[in-house]
Parts: structure tokens; C-alpha cells; sequence
């Protein structure tokens, strides 16, 4: 069964702070990373992708991937309230296999 | 607006009544998914083609429910003798090629299906 792991929440985090996401996932196979941030009632939207171990950074958000631990993690910095959401991590799993498997979602609550 | 469409947004039925949804990806992207999603879950995947070709279907999708993509641009979801436990948000998204990292989904504003 390949799995997508997140902790459902919710993560509390004061404005200003920085609010940290965590997924952990099962095929080690797997080749691409999402972040997606869903608003209640509404569709998922992409925030980033990563592919390569390390750290990818755009504006306040930035990917962290570590393929030997088969995790992958999302900081927010400088946290708004209108960061408040679930954040989906999502993968695929390359080699042929298409679409992604999404974890359950983090639900942060951002504290004004 | 270039994005994914879907219709209608909302849709009530009653138990044991046929459904059809519809989704318009972005013009360009020649693969195109289905998703399910139900309250306080991830998207779970359904269905996708690359153009006209249903390539791969998810045990999640029954035989009461049936996807199409006649010419490789829009793509309709039926679902057949609805019930209750349909009741989620269907989502649409599209991509250029697969779900790649320079290649992600984009998702459509879903329809909200219930089931009374």
C-alpha cells in the first residue's frame, strides 16, 4: 500500500511565526513532491514542487526533501492569517505511474 | 480565465438517480484526472487519460460510475444509481504531460455532489 502520511492537526502557530508542515511517505520510489494549500470549500492550489533532496525556497515558503528518510516538509515564514488552511503534500510515484497520491491534510490555524 | 472548469459547481440528487459532471482542462494540458474528495480526506484518485485514452482507473471507481474524454479536450464523470456514500466533491485537474515537478496539477474548482 503506498502511502502519503500527514498529522492532521491542527497546528496552531502565532502570526509572524514560523509554521512548519511535515509528510513522511512509503514508496521510496517515489520521484516528485507537491504542496498544495486547500482553503475550506474550495479546490486544492500548488504552492511548490521539489525533486531533488534539499531545500527549495520561493518567497516565504520553503520545500524540504530528504529521500533517505522518505520525508518531506513545508516551512511558512513569517506566517499571515490568511496562510490558514490544509496543506496537502502530494507524490508521485514516477517510474510509469502517473497522477498523484495525496496524504489527509494538515489543518493550520494561524493565531492573529 | 485559462484554468480547469467544472459543472455545474453543486448538484443535488436523490438516491438511485444518474449523475453527469463535466470538466474543461486547460487547453493545452494533454492529461486529465478525476478525483474524489470527502470531508477531512486528501483527494483520492479515480481515473486520468492522456488525450482520448483512459489509461488507468482506481479500484475506488465502481462499475456504477463511468468516465469518458470523446475527443480529448473536455471530459465527462457519470455516475450511475447514485448513493449516499457518493456524497463527496469531484475534482478535475489536468496537466502537460504526467504529474511531474515541472509538470503538477491543476485542479478545478470541483462539483460538490450530495446524495439525499
Amino acid at each position: 500500500q503506498k502511502e502519503v502520511e500527514q498529522n492532521s492537526g491542527p497546528l496552531s502557530v502565532p502570526e509572524g511565526a514560523i509554521a512548519s508542515l511535515n509528510c513522511t511517505y512509503s514508496d521510496r520510489g517515489s520521484q516528485s513532491f507537491f504542496w498544495y494549500r486547500q482553503y475550506s470549500g474550495k479546490s486544492p492550489e500548488l504552492i511548490m514542487s521539489i525533486y531533488s533532496n534539499g531545500d527549495k525556497e520561493d518567497g516565504r515558503f520553503t520545500a524540504q526533501l530528504n529521500k533517505a528518510s522518505q520525508y518531506v516538509s513545508l516551512l511558512i515564514r513569517d506566517s499571515q492569517p490568511s496562510d490558514s488552511a490544509t496543506y496537502l503534500c502530494a507524490v508521485n510515484l514516477g517510474g510509469g505511474a502517473d497522477g498523484l497520491t495525496f496524504g489527509k491534510g494538515t489543518h493550520l490555524i494561524i493565531q492573529p | 480565465d485559462t484554468g480547469v472548469s467544472q459543472n455545474p459547481r453543486h448538484k443535488i440528487t436523490k438516491r438511485g438517480q444518474n449523475v453527469t459532471f463535466r470538466c474543461d482542462p486547460i487547453s493545452e494540458h494533454n492529461r486529465l484526472y478525476w478525483y474524489r474528495q470527502t470531508l477531512g480526506q486528501g483527494p483520492e484518485f479515480l481515473t486520468y487519460f492522456q488525450n482520448e485514452a483512459q489509461l488507468e482507473k482506481s479500484r475506488l471507481l465502481s462499475d456504477r460510475f463511468s468516465a469518458e474524454r470523446p475527443k480529448g479536450s473536455f471530459s465527462t464523470l457519470e455516475i450511475q444509481r447514485t448513493e449516499q456514500g457518493d456524497s463527496a466533491m469531484y475534482l478535475c485537474a489536468s496537466s502537460l504531460v504526467g504529474a511531474t515537478y515541472n509538470s503538477p496539477l491543476h485542479f478545478g474548482n470541483g462539483t460538490r455532489l450530495t446524495v439525499t
